[in-house]
């Protein structure tokens, strides 16, 4: 079963706003990471953040973890189309875990 | 630097063939990956690798065969193909935390 949630499942907006995307999970992780996905493509990796950390921020991307709420959040400033794509949460469970686990992902529009 | 790059891109098979996916990572990274995504799914683990030779189930397993005799490659086979496994097939390595996928194998099986 699939450690993460996404929520929404899907979002669209206009270029230019604010998109915020949340992910929930169930068990204690080390990190969470967020993934890309453009249509029809493999998955891009974005930013990770340590369960230690509790915001982080890449170029227009910020994301916080919330580890009480084992809840993570994404959010994409001042949008572009080129944004348009799925994104992902996935978790990495311990310090010496391997694997990944994805979310379903949301899926994200930006309307022109 | 081609990365991470798999073959085929689109695959059409029939219910109970052998059908290998291949993928190839020019990095030398240690750890490769398979998933399968479906809608309501997303990605799942089938099988992963640390190191040539040394490989171990994931998620989602039954069906597959992997094999890791190079570094730079790493073979998914399945057996005797059933319509379930109609999906879209990802590889990927990995360098520290970070995962690096291939563009994904569309496979259909009739």
């Amino acid at each position: 079963s699939q450690q993460g949630e996404e929520d929404p499942q899907a979002l669209s907006i206009q270029e230019g706003e604010n998109a915020t995307m949340n992910c929930s999970y169930k068990t204690s992780i080390n990190n969470l990471q967020w993934y890309r996905q453009n249509s029809g493509r493999g998955l891009v990796h974005l930013i990770l953040i340590r369960s230690n950390e509790r915001e982080k921020h890449s170029g227009r991307l910020r994301v916080t973890l919330d580890t009480s709420k084992k809840s993570s959040s994404l959010l994409i400033t001042a949008s572009r189309a080129a944004d348009t794509a799925s994104y992902f949460c996935a978790t990495v469970r311990g310090p010496g875990a391997q694997k990944l686990v994805f979310g379903q992902g949301t899926r994200l529009t930006i309307n022109p | 630097d081609a990365g991470i790059t798999q073959s085929p891109r689109y695959k059409i098979t029939e219910t109970g063939r052998q059908v290998t996916l291949m993928c190839h990572q020019t990095w030398s990274h240690s750890y490769m990956f398979w998933y399968r995504q479906d809608l309501g799914h997303g990605l799942r683990l089938i099988y992963y690798s640390a190191a040539a030779d040394i490989t171990d189930k994931g998620e989602v397993p039954d069906g597959y065969v992997v094999s890791r005799s190079k570094t730079e490659n790493f073979p998914l086979t399945l057996e005797s193909a059933t319509r379930s496994q109609t999906s879209v097939y990802f590889c990927a390595s990995r360098r520290g935390q970070t995962q690096y996928f291939g563009p994904g194998t569309r496979l259909l099986v009739l």
